[in-house]
């Protein structure tokens, strides 16, 4: 069973800072992954995609990484911005390509 | 508009009520979801289908069940509604093809079981 794991639960820095958000999951044999931002009563919003095939993906101030073989992706927030409080959440898509298995998330709140 | 729209968005029931949750959505995709999320257990999958003739269980079934009345349309019911399924519940959709497995949400609907 896959088994999905986010670190740190929770994050606070001040603005302008760079910042790495950590997911590992158990089972390397995965179809894809995605990072979704959780916005309080709101729904999840994915940010980026990445195939099992790919390294990494961005998307303007965002890249995310993979690493299938370790079981590890990062998500980089370049030059943090209040707008940037969220709960980032991890995803790993399971070989049918339709299935996600969801980690706890990441509650990162940016200080002006 | 929102292309997933969930209703109602908040609800407050009494145990062993039935209750229904109904997801809508206006993007054309086959394949809907409906996951739960409770504090310090991520978001779990209750149910998916691939297409209107297709129901499969996820990861945690048990209390609930679904149907899928056309493309757009995929309900979530609750027969008899206890404590422990008080949970923020949301509705997903993807496209079998074109972005390869991207899910997009509903805003959750907010079930408390008293």
């Amino acid at each position: 069973k896959q088994e999905v794991t986010q670190i740190p639960a929770a994050l606070s820095v001040p603005e302008g800072e760079n910042l790495v958000l950590n997911c590992s999951f158990t089972d390397s044999a995965i179809y894809n992954l995605q990072w979704f931002r959780q916005d309080p009563g709101k729904g999840l919003t994915s940010l980026l995609l990445i195939q099992s095939s790919q390294r990494e993906q961005t998307s303007g101030r965002l890249n995310a990484s993979l690493d299938k073989s370790s079981g590890r992706s990062t998500l980089y927030i370049a030059a943090s911005q209040p707008g940037d409080s969220a709960t980032y959440l991890c995803a790993v898509g399971e070989t049918s390509g339709s299935r996600l298995t969801f980690g706890e998330g990441t509650q990162l709140t940016v200080n002006p | 508009d929102a292309d997933v729209t969930q209703t109602p968005r908040n609800r407050i029931t009494k145990t062993g009520k039935r209750i229904m949750l109904e997801c809508s959505q206006t993007k054309g995709h086959d394949r809907m979801y409906w996951y739960r999320q409770d504090p310090g257990l991520g978001l779990r999958l209750i149910y998916y289908s691939f297409d209107v003739k297709d129901i499969n269980k996820g990861e945690i079934s048990d209390g609930y069940s679904v149907s899928r009345q056309a493309q757009a349309k995929f309900s979530l019911s609750l027969e008899s509604a206890i404590p422990n399924q008080t949970a923020l519940y949301f509705c997903a959709t993807s496209d079998t093809t074109v972005a390869q497995g991207v899910q997009y949400f509903g805003p959750g609907t907010r079930l408390t079981v008293l």
